[in-house]
């Protein structure tokens, strides 16, 4: 069955970087692209853009220009976000989700990522 | 990029309907038929409920339906079940690629 394995929890430094994995399985990972999200402690869910698997196209939300990088390794069936000059609002919870062309069909566990001195 | 509205909570007793808004623009909701809806638990991921409007995926109660008109979709649940205390947020696809999320809404059954 589709599942989307994310990496654990991280704790990261103000001003440092993240990444996260994302690592599907039973499915084709160039077959849909990879949206990721993002919830802040008691906030609304962000979305951050997308990166599509097959050709590596991305696209980001303007939010995150800049600062946030979409990548994917095919052989190992892998998306990764990183983020660079972390701040404690970057601290969240950063799920991925496949893109079905109309919905997100199936959501990674998610990740929370904190951002501590 | 602006999100979708949506009421902060809904409340409603077992056996009630509730239904939550979710209001665009005219160049997303009212303009494409691609908005979704998810159920989302604390600590959890979101899960989908409703796509395409109106759509329901396999195995999602009946209870569960979707509606739009103009720039606002519509989620409504009937026969209001304990288990359907939840966070509830819909998206629509944005153009040009872009997707937009709503601010999410809290049920809670009575």
């Amino acid at each position: 069955q589709v599942q989307l394995v994310q990496s654990g929890a991280e704790v990261v430094k103000p001003g440092a970087s993240m990444r996260v994995s994302c690592q599907a399985s039973g499915y084709i990972l160039t077959d849909h692209s990879i949206h990721w999200l993002r919830q802040a402690p008691g906030q609304r869910l962000e979305w951050m853009g997308w990166i599509n698997v097959g050709d590596g196209n991305r696209q980001y939300a303007q939010n995150f220009q800049g600062r946030v990088s979409f990548t994917r390794d095919t052989l190992a069936t892998t998306a990764y976000v990183e983020m660079s000059g972390l701040r404690s609002e970057d601290t969240a919870v950063y799920y991925c989700a496949r893109w079905a062309a109309s919905l997100y069909d199936f959501w990674g566990q998610g990740t929370l990522v904190t951002v501590s001195s | 990029q602006s999100a979708l509205a949506q009421p902060a909570s809904v409340s409603g007793s077992p056996g009630q309907s509730i239904t939550i808004s979710c209001s665009g623009t005219s160049s997303n909701v009212g303009k494409y038929n691609l908005v979704s809806w998810y159920q989302q638990y604390p600590g959890k991921a979101p899960k989908v409920i409703i796509y395409e409007v109106d759509k329901r995926p396999s195995g999602v109660s009946i209870r569960f339906s979707g509606s739009k008109y103009g720039n606002t979709a519509s989620l409504t649940i009937s026969g209001l079940q304990a288990e359907d205390e939840a966070s509830y947020f819909c998206c629509s696809y944005g153009g040009k690629g872009t997707v937009i999320v709503g601010g999410g809404t809290k049920v809670t059954v009575l």
